[in-house]
């Protein structure tokens, strides 16, 4: 069945980066795209991006532009988010998400916590 | 960026209750609106994509309407494993956008 496997949890210090990966399986990695959405403590959802994996074609939040980028790896069909300059408000769990034409978000991983803490 | 507000942002209910939560666009969406579950220490599941149609293996219970600004998710016969938060979201444009959540108590 479809999986997307996450990388296990981070601890950064303000200033460093973080390369969260998510590996897909149990589909044909390249019909959907990869989304990417943040959730913050206690805190709703906020989208940050979206890669299409046929092209690599990117979509960034404006929030995060210039700080973040979105990679995927054909070969092991794993997607990667690679964010910069941490700051303690991008504490959050974040979950790659299989999306149809970045529309429909259908199947989450089960998040990767990054706590920013000096 | 198109803003989505829920109400309420919390509600208490029974179990067997008919349960419905809006979700208000700041512009026309058409029917570009999607439902999701998020049960706690869970990552968010899709119930609902395009306003009204239900998700591979979410129960009938769930149903969605809608179109425009103004959308609803009804759960009919409330279950104790409904026991979630909810959030609507946008698909009409980027930045793609949540609605607050709406937390259900039973």
């Amino acid at each position: 069945q479809v999986q997307l496997v996450q990388s296990g949890a981070e601890v950064k210090k303000p200033g460093a980066s973080v390369k969260v990966s998510c590996k897909a399986s149990g589909y044909t990695f390249l019909s959907y795209g990869i989304t990417w959405v943040r959730q913050a403590p206690g805190q709703g959802l906020e989208w940050l991006g979206r890669i299409n994996t046929n092209n690599g074609n990117t979509q960034y939040a404006q929030k995060i532009q210039g700080r973040v980028t979105m990679t995927t790896d054909t070969s092991t069909n794993t997607a990667s988010l690679d964010l910069r300059s941490l700051r303690s408000d991008d504490t959050a769990v974040y979950y790659c998400v299989r999306d149809w034409s970045g529309e429909i978000f259908d199947w989450w991983g089960h998040g990767t916590l990054v706590t920013v803490s000096s | 960026d198109i803003q989505l507000t829920q109400s309420p942002s919390s509600l208490s209910a029974s179990v067997g209750d008919r349960v419905t939560i809006t979700c208000r666009a700041s512009q026309s969406i058409s029917s570009y609106l999607n439902w999701f579950q998020q049960k706690p220490g869970k990552a968010p599941n899709l119930l609902i994509y395009a306003a009204s149609s239900l998700h591979s293996g979410v129960p009938s219970r769930f149903s969605g309407s809608g179109s425009g600004t103004d959308f609803t998710l009804t759960i009919s016969n409330l279950q104790p494993e409904d026991l979630a938060t909810y959030y609507c979201q946008q698909s009409y444009n980027t930045p793609r956008t949540f609605g607050q959540g709406t937390k259900v108590e039973i």
